[in-house]
């Protein structure tokens, strides 16, 4: 198993651009987790994604962010316009929940808003 | 004012010590703990779980133990090797939710040759 594939690794933007995150979650997995990690706040939530229907995105920080999962086994986490306190290492983890909480998580992507 | 960045805690190991990372959780509703290994450049790998009906459980080279009396959780390395030099978080998940994870801050861990 490939585990969770996320791209880009890295992507450096200007102010004002609009960023898309991607994520392909691991075959037969029904959750889909988008984290954000920084130094100052650690690892938050910013939405769930279960069977493919988003159930809890209270953690999105305004509406300049949004997130798709169109099928089961791909989902888009995206930034328009970006500003600079929004770079971060984003998250993608998926798992099954039911059979247990252990999220898989992703290599992340490094973004950086200029 | 001037901004605080989160200063990780850090535990130096010496090659071959056994390693111990503590763990204080918040809600004594929480009845599943979880630890993760966050190498550099990576992203969080789970290491070992354990429910609020056990108070131990051991792996391979490591063990958990929960003290649900004080609200504690750790993180138990035997044998610690120099690709376990990691930040390792743990995350409790509170009976009401199937899916809430609550992070701790993570602890640094360096292994001295």
């Amino acid at each position: 198993d490939a585990g969770v594939i996320q791209s880009p690794r890295h992507e450096v933007t200007e102010m004002g651009q609009e960023v898309t995150l991607r994520c392909k979650p691991i075959s037969g997995h029904n959750s889909l987790f988008w984290y954000r990690q920084t130094m100052m706040r650690g690892l938050e939530l910013l939405i769930y994604f279960n069977n493919n229907v988003p159930i809890d995105d209270s953690g999105m920080p305004e509406d300049r962010f949004s997130a798709k999962m169109p099928n089961a086994s791909f989902s888009t986490l995206k930034i328009q316009p970006s500003e600079p306190r929004d770079s971060a290492v984003y998250f993608c983890a998926s798992s099954f929940i039911g059979s247990g909480e252990k999220l898989f998580f992703g290599s992340g992507t490094q973004l950086s808003v200029l | 004012g001037e901004s605080v960045g989160l200063h990780l805690p850090t535990l130096s190991v010496q090659e071959g010590d056994n390693s111990i990372i503590n763990c204080a959780y918040s809600n004594s509703a929480s009845d599943y703990f979880i630890w993760y290994k966050q190498e550099s450049g990576k992203g969080p790998q789970f290491i070992i779980d354990i429910r609020s009906n056990m108070d131990k459980r051991q792996g391979q080279r490591v063990t958990v133990l929960l003290n649900k009396t004080v609200k504690h959780l750790s993180l138990q390395i035997a044998a610690t090797q120099p690709g376990d030099s990691a930040v390792y978080f743990c995350a409790e998940k509170r009976e009401d939710s199937n899916y809430q994870l609550i992070w701790g801050a993570g602890t640094k861990l360096i292994i001295k040759p």
